[in-house]
């Protein structure tokens, strides 16, 4: 049974630093790995989609990477901002049943301080 | 453009009673499905659906039903609510990719379930 986590669950950072969220999966047969942010009593935002043949993805301050024969991908967010502050979730796609499923990290929290 | 749109925001229930929330969106997307999130336990997959007349269970879906009779709305019924049901449920959607072209998913804002 695939198993996303993520490491750590809160993080607390003062604002202009660089930093580094972490999410690994169990089982390397996915399709790809998304990156969400979710905003206090709102829904999940895909932030970044990386296909399972590729490396990495950028968006602006975000790159995500992808390392599937290690089940590991990181979220680095480059100079944090206070507005960055949200939770950030891993999930995976994988084939179930003849269809596509995704399986989600519990997320990880991330304070930026003024 | 709504994208998904998810109503009530907010409801709450008395143990037994049944309701439907409801998801509908815009994009026209063949994949549909129902998420829960609850403290500790992260986003479940209920029921999902990839295409009108097409569903199919996820994680859990005891308790709950799920029909899309059109590409726009996929509602999801709670037959006899429960205290367990108390969560917050999401619907999200997407194009249907083969695995090597999946869009990425879009999320309504939730819908915060009491059950008492």
């Amino acid at each position: 049974k695939q198993e996303v986590t993520q490491i750590p669950a809160a993080l607390s950072v003062p604002e202009g630093e660089n930093l580094v969220l972490n999410c690994s999966f169990t089982d390397s047969a996915i399709y790809n790995l998304q990156w969400f942010r979710q905003d206090p009593g709102k829904g999940l935002t895909s932030l970044l989609l990386i296909q399972s043949s590729q490396r990495e993805q950028t968006s602006g301050r975000l790159n995500a990477s992808l390392d599937k024969s290690s089940g590991r991908s990181t979220l680095y967010i480059a100079a944090s901002q206070p507005g960055d502050s949200a939770t950030y979730l891993c999930a995976v796609t994988i084939s179930q049943g003849g269809s596509e499923k995704l399986v989600f990290g519990k997320g990880t929290k991330l304070t930026v301080n003024p | 453009n709504a994208g998904v749109t998810q109503t009530p925001k907010f409801q709450v229930l008395k143990t037994g009673q049944s309701m439907t929330l409801q998801c509908a969106q815009d994009m026209n997307h063949e994949y549909m499905s129902w998420y829960r999130q609850d403290p500790g336990m992260g986003l479940r997959l209920i029921h999902y659906s990839v295409g009108a007349g097409i569903t199919d269970q996820g994680e859990v879906p005891n308790g709950y039903n799920v029909s899309r009779s059109t590409t726009e709305d996929f509602p999801l019924r709670l037959l006899s609510a429960a205290p367990s049901q108390t969560s917050v449920y999401f619907c999200a959607s997407s194009r249907q990719g083969r695995g090597w072209d999946n869009q990425p998913q879009h999320f309504g804002d939730g819908t915060r379930l009491s059950i008492l």
